[in-house]
């Protein structure tokens, strides 16, 4: 079956600190591949796809390309701001149903 | 209300109470979900509907008993649950065109506690 592995949290990083969180999977087929972000308190929400090979989804300063020769789809920001404090989760859709990863735990320091 | 809403946010329970979960999607969709947040674990998908029809259980146990009345509102029925079933339940909800994926809108979670 489909599966995603993201690295384990969590993660803290001073202000302004470059951010990578990773992500591989493994899915027969093409899966078009996400990341989620759930803030305090809150439901999960949509922060970036990819659909296809080479794809880069970007959405408030993040990043992440779909890299089909590595399986990856890993998450980068330039620049955190302690607002960017949530739990990050990589997912993909493959056989008409969402598979996520664990999370990731971020923490920003001002 | 906009979005996805749950209630109550927060629940503790004895093994041997009953209760339920609500969510109601302010957004048009005719798909809904049931899944499980639980500490360093994937998100699992319990139920799916489609349409008002379950069209997915992912051999969940017979405590969990969901309920679709319409394609606004979703329950969870629980009932003799055990300590390890202690979680975050969240729902959400999508259009549901097969064949492509349809961006699903979660509700904030319902904190459940097993005592």
């Amino acid at each position: 079956g489909n599966s995603v592995t993201q690295m384990e949290g969590p993660v803290t990083l001073s202000e302004e600190a470059f951010l990578t969180i990773n992500c591989t999977y493994t899915a027969t087929g093409y899966p078009s591949l996400f990341w989620y972000v759930q803030y305090p308190g809150e439901g999960l929400q949509l922060l970036l796809k990819a659909t296809k090979a080479d794809d880069k989804g970007s959405n408030k300063g993040f990043e992440a390309t779909y890299r089909k020769e590595t399986t990856s789809f890993h998450l980068e920001k330039g620049s955190v701001q302690v607002s960017d404090s949530a739990v990050y989760f990589c997912a993909l859709w493959g056989n008409e149903k969402l598979t996520f990863g664990t999370g990731t735990r971020l923490t920003i320091i001002p | 209300e906009t979005g996805v809403t749950q209630t109550p946010r927060h629940l503790v329970m004895g093994m041997t109470n009953k209760k339920s979960l609500k969510c109601e999607q302010h957004l048009g969709h005719n798909a809904m979900y049931w899944y499980k947040q639980s500490a360093k674990k994937p998100l699992e998908l319990m139920f799916v509907y489609s349409l008002e029809e379950r069209v997915e259980n992912n051999s969940v146990p017979s405590r969990f008993s969901p309920e679709c009345p319409n394609s606004s509102h979703l329950f969870l029925h629980l009932h003799t649950l055990q300590p390890e079933d202690s979680a975050l339940y969240l729902c959400a909800s999508s259009d549901n065109l097969a064949g492509t994926y349809n961006e699903q809108f979660f509700g904030p979670g319902t904190r459940l506690t097993v005592l």
